[in-house]
């Protein structure tokens, strides 16, 4: 079958480069951020989250930045590696909604050259 | 995936068949979720529950129903599947609205 990653914008970079991930978000008033990885086959797995009232978080190797003023979110991976070839998708919540369902977005795909 | 499972993982049917795909789940989150996703649609909400017996429709719920009769088990029933149905279909959960979903292993169905 198709790939979903076909698709979709592709970020390809250097083994131990640092490597950006962008994604520009819909709503003004969603509160809560997710980054999410997929590697083929598998389902999305849960990276890094911020909250609206945070610009910077964080994690092992993975940084998150939220930039409310122009609705614009990152994903900043240090010293990539082949394992971290993957699509990557943000998602945004508005915590106080009305259904707070999360909304995807399509997706970049990473690859990483040895 | 840990906590999360679903079946089947692969099946294959023919269009107008009754089918059936089950996620289970461990951890005891109240919201459970369906989605399919395609090639340029990225993840797509069908449905979801936010408790037992308590189910609500997603942006692509035409064709499709569930049920959920236990805290643990989400099923997602196509009447009479159509080849427009051939997806991946992924079950999430979370503890609350608007908190991280985390995803199952998936299910790719070919309807043929």
């Amino acid at each position: 079958g198709e790939s979903v990653g076909l698709h979709l914008p592709t970020l390809s970079v250097q083994e131990g480069d640092n490597s950006i991930i962008n994604c520009a978000y819909s709503n003004s008033a969603s509160d809560y951020f997710i980054w999410y990885k997929q590697e083929s086959g598998k389902g999305p797995q849960f990276i890094i989250d911020i909250r609206s009232n945070m610009d910077k978080r964080q994690g092992q190797r993975v940084t998150v930045l939220l930039n409310k003023t122009v609705k614009h979110l990152s994903l900043q991976i240090a010293a990539t590696q082949p394992g971290d070839s993957a699509v990557y998708f943000c998602a945004e919540s508005n915590y106080g909604g009305s259904q707070g369902n999360l909304i995807f977005g399509k997706g970049t795909k990473l690859s990483v050259k040895p | 995936d840990a906590g999360i499972t679903q079946s089947p993982r692969h099946k294959v049917t023919e269009t107008g068949t009754p089918v059936t795909l089950r996620c289970h789940q461990t951890e005891n989150h109240r919201y459970m979720y369906w989605y399919r996703q395609d090639p340029g649609h990225g993840l797509r909400l069908i449905h979801y529950s936010y408790g037992v017996k308590d189910t609500d429709k997603g942006e692509v719920s035409d064709g499709y129903s569930v049920s959920r009769s236990k805290t643990e088990d989400f099923l997602l029933t196509l009447e009479s599947a159509t080849s427009s149905q051939t997806s991946v279909y992924f079950c999430a959960i979370s503890v609350g609205a608007g908190e991280t979903q985390y995803f199952g292993p998936g299910t790719r169905l070919l309807v043929l």
